[in-house]
């Protein structure tokens, strides 16, 4: 079975500051992760994924993914906030052996940056 | 700039019609999800196609729920009868077929059952 979790509702962060949103997975096997950013009246967008390798991932627009395995954690990153990050912010997880295509997303994390 | 399509993109309806939602995926790509989106529920999977056969439709109420893809152009999401608790957000997206490939995602339509 596969889940993940977004601890947080809403994230605050002040322009300039940097960010976090947090996400926390259960898989059976290896896990490949992956961020989406919806912006208002949109369809979610694809930011960045994990699939193997440099535990470090680069995305869109300055964001970036740290993967834990100890941790089970999969925290998105930027080193300095934008007004424009303010957005809804969607981690999911697929487990490697659940033979399965179908990803299971998290609640999702409102960002709201502060000019 | 390849893109998933979706329509309509409003769609306000009285409690008893029929709602049919249509979604073209990308070009190439063989899988296709179809998602609803609420305040409360979040998002939900409904459906799940890969190479146009449907592999997963448990999220979906069967009574009055139906999705299909007549061609590899095409995906259709139905709702006969409507209710007021079907008003949501209806996504569609379509992806490569393989565990690490991201999903793309549509505009969506916002559908209002009054």
């Amino acid at each position: 079975a596969q889940s993940v979790a977004q601890p947080e509702d809403q994230v605050n962060v002040a322009e300039g500051n940097p960010l976090t949103v947090k996400c926390t997975y259960s898989v059976s096997g290896n896990p490949y992760l992956f961020w989406y950013v919806q912006y208002p009246n949109r369809g979610l967008q694809f930011l960045l994924k994990y699939i193997t390798g440099d535990n470090l991932v680069k995305g869109s627009y300055g964001f970036e993914a740290e993967f834990n395995k100890s941790q089970t954690s999969f925290h998105l990153k930027k080193p300095s906030a934008l007004v424009s990050d303010s957005a809804l912010y969607f981690c999911a997880v697929r487990d490697e052996t659940g033979g399965s295509y179908i990803p299971t997303f998290g609640r999702g994390t409102s960002l709201i940056v502060h000019p | 700039d390849a893109r998933v399509t979706q329509t309509p993109r409003h769609k306000v309806t009285e409690m008893g019609q029929e709602v049919t939602m249509r979604c073209q995926p990308i070009l190439g790509h063989n899988t296709v999800f179809w998602y609803r989106q609420t305040m409360m529920q979040g998002l939900e999977l409904l459906a799940y196609f890969r190479n146009r056969a449907p592999l997963d439709d448990s999220g979906m109420p069967k009574d009055r729920f139906s999705a299909e893809m007549p061609d590899a152009t095409l995906a259709t999401l139905k709702i006969q009868p409507s209710e007021p608790r079907d008003s949501a957000v209806y996504f569609c997206a379509s992806g490569l077929g393989t565990e690490h490939n991201e999903q793309f995602f549509g505009p969506g339509t916002r559908l209002t059952v009054l």
